[in-house]
């Protein structure tokens, strides 16, 4: 069955970039979207965008660092990079596969992402 | 912007209690809505998706019913595994809300 999991640094210098990956295992990544989701600690979760496997993206809008999220199906990943990060990006972070990008039917275990100096 | 309210905010229950989640949207947002679990420490589990199909594999006892602005989340005969923190999303325009979270706990 598919399985998602995250990796990267899990502490970020403020003003820098945050930069995850998701490894998908175990199915194909075509014709799928794929996105990335956070939660603050105690809060509520938080859509951050989405990737097709065709490479066209969605991003939440109401995000005020600029972030990219890109995908690599021959490596199996997708990315996110988030810009010029503030304490307010201290969250866990989820990856998951997006049927017709509407909802996550499979989420990766989730990262914790600290930003402090 | 969309904005999803949840209530109530916490609820006591005991094990074979019914429950009834109840999720507004500012506007409407057809049937586009999605119900999540997730457990502490734990990544989200889907529920229900198109506010009231069952995930498959999902228990019977969880159903979602409503459509516009008003959606329920329905968990009959609560058991011990269904303790946790619920949120709706809605996916309306292709953009995501969730709302703030039921967090349903032992009476």
């Amino acid at each position: 069955q598919v399985q998602l999991q995250e990796s990267g640094p899990g502490l970020v210098k403020p003003s820098e970039t945050l930069s995850l990956t998701c490894s998908v295992s175990g199915g194909s990544m075509d014709h799928y979207y794929w996105g990335w989701v956070r939660q603050p600690p105690g809060e509520r979760l938080e859509w951050i965008g989405y990737i097709h496997s065709s490479g066209s993206t969605k991003y939440n809008p109401s995000l005020k660092s600029g972030v990219t999220i890109s995908v690599d199906t021959s490596k199996n990943q997708f990315s996110l990079k988030l810009y010029s990060v503030t304490a307010a990006d201290t969250a866990v972070y989820f990856c998951a596969r997006l049927p017709g990008g509407n909802f996550g039917d499979i989420w990766g275990q989730g990262t914790k992402v600290t930003v402090f100096s | 912007d969309i904005q999803m309210t949840q209530s109530p905010s916490t609820l006591s229950a005991s094990v074979g209690d019914r429950v009834t989640i109840t999720c507004r949207a500012s506007q409407s947002i057809n049937s586009w809505l999605a119900w999540y679990q997730q457990k502490p420490g734990k990544a989200p589990k889907l529920l229900i998706y198109k506010a009231s199909t069952l995930e498959s594999g999902v228990p019977l006892r969880f159903s979602g019913s409503g459509s516009g602005t008003e959606f329920t989340l329905t968990i009959n005969s609560l058991q011990p595994d269904d303790f946790a923190t619920y949120y709706c999303q809605r996916y309306k325009d292709y953009l995501w809300t969730f709302g703030q979270g039921t967090k349903v706990e032992i009476k």
